[in-house]
């Protein structure tokens, strides 16, 4: 039972335009969510992150939103730059749950030229 | 000054051998995790230790036992491997609290079993 899925395996975007990620969850406990980025033989790195309280956060490029009513969130990237092109995971977690992070099965961006 | 390190990088062994992977973070995190990544790319958590005490233990073979010497360090073992096991092997840590917190990840360790 698959409780955060990115039903995206992969996105395709030109540099310079905008990047939509998306993901959602079943499990209405889940209070915090994360965004992972991963290169080939790398582990993921941290990139962004939202509490349940906000619906959404801003870092630089990266924008994400939080729809808790859908059970929904979206990674924004703008503007797109060929250094993007990775695999991008949305996680989430519950307080009080032993910081368990519930990962999806990401999402291939490439951003072309 | 890589912040959470793993090694080996890369671990080829036959079904059967008992293998360890370890793992060191230079954070001062007091929570350390390890996660396995499938065939499909899956990435679910496998257990966590906040301080040396475990914390979660996802229904994980009691093949793997993680073993944390000291709060920088966490290390799995795996006894009687089997073809299933390979996979991508995760470290990661965080801080410790109410939470939750971000957790960064070590570069991972690729198990082949033969």
């Amino acid at each position: 039972d698959q409780q955060v899925k990115q039903n995206s395996p992969s996105l395709s975007v030109q540099e310079g335009r905008i990047s939509i990620l998306n993901c959602d969850y079943t499990n209405s406990m889940f209070d915090y969510f994360l965004w992972y980025k991963k290169y080939p033989a790398e582990g993921p790195t941290f990139l962004i992150s939202i509490s349940s309280i906000k619906d959404k956060n801003e870092d630089g490029r990266f924008t994400v939103f939080l729809n808790k009513s859908a059970k929904h969130l979206s990674l924004h990237i703008v503007p797109s730059q060929p250094g993007d092109s990775a695999v991008y995971f949305c996680a989430a977690s519950l307080t009080g749950g032993g910081n368990k992070l519930t990962f999806g099965t990401g999402t291939q961006l490439k951003v072309e030229l | 000054d890589t912040a959470v390190s793993q090694t080996p990088k890369y671990l080829v062994t036959q079904m059967g051998n008992d293998k360890s992977i370890k793992c060191e973070q230079n954070l001062g995190h007091d929570t350390m995790y390890w996660y396995k990544q499938d065939s499909k790319k899956f990435l679910k958590i496998m257990f966590s230790y906040n301080n040396k005490e475990l914390i979660i233990n996802e229904t994980v073979p009691n093949r793997f036992s993680p073993k944390s010497p000291d709060k920088a360090h966490l290390n799995l073992h795996i006894n009687s491997l089997e073809l299933g096991d390979s996979a991508v092997y995760f470290c990661a840590s965080s801080r410790r609290g109410p939470g939750p917190y971000e957790q960064y990840f070590g570069p991972g360790t690729r198990l082949t079993v033969t």
